[in-house]
């Protein structure tokens, strides 16, 4: 069973390129948080959202309730972006996607 | 400085002998939890907590316990590791409310079990 579908898993971008995650969940939700883990294994929410649009620096986060999709995007992407980023939905529980693992090459 | 700390941070064990995973958060926050994260399956929750003396399952509890005995602290404890019980574990805390759950992650616990 897979509640939280991401795509694609891997992503490789020149510098500069607009980047989109995409999210797709079959659960209801409280919230959607996309997180960003780094090579070294830490991890960092990024966003939380619940509905409509959030925009922190060049990243910004969308959801859509009814079709139950979220996206990521990335403008004007660079090499310090690179790391995988996890969508991840909650009721009390939560659940996530295996993750997209984005490479930024100068 | 708000943070999660977990120890030991890396830890090669043999089969069958009990370990405890230490997470602390000095943030006051009534949510914690237990993930571990596996190649090809991502994060997966093992258990959580939605307060002091309130644990729950989650996806994957089976071999691990938990307890919640201060708001501060919730040890992972596996009785009786398996080699399956390899991963990376992360502990992770939140304030809760409706509208407000944002996850404060510890920095991971590289767990191997011969």
């Amino acid at each position: 069973k897979n509640e939280v579908e991401q795509s694609p898993q891997n992503l490789t971008a020149q510098e500069g390129e607009f980047i989109t995650i995409n999210c797709s969940y079959s659960v209801g939700i409280s919230a959607l948080h996309w997180l960003q883990q780094h090579p070294g294994g830490g991890i960092v929410s990024l966003f939380m959202l619940s509905s409509g649009k959030k925009k922190h620096g060049r990243l910004i986060a969308t959801i859509n309730i009814q079709e139950k999709h979220s996206s990521l995007h990335i403008t004007a992407s660079h090499p310090r972006d690179s790391a995988v980023y996890i969508c991840a939905v909650t009721g009390n529980q939560f659940y996530f996607g295996t993750g997209t693992s984005l490479t930024v090459i100068p | 400085e708000a943070q999660v700390t977990q120890n030991p941070r890396y830890l090669i064990t043999v089969t069958g002998k009990k370990l405890t995973v230490t997470c602390s958060q000095n943030m006051n926050h009534e949510y914690m939890s237990w993930y571990r994260q596996d190649p090809g399956l991502g994060l997966r929750q093992i258990y959580y907590s939605m307060n002091v003396e309130v644990t729950d399952k989650g996806d994957v509890p089976e071999g691990y316990k938990v307890s919640r005995k201060e708001k501060r602290n919730f040890p992972l404890i596996l009785e009786s590791p398996s080699p399956n019980q390899t991963s990376l574990y992360f502990c992770a805390s939140s304030l809760w409310t409706s509208s407000y759950n944002e996850q404060f992650f510890g920095p991971g616990t590289r767990l191997t079990v011969l």
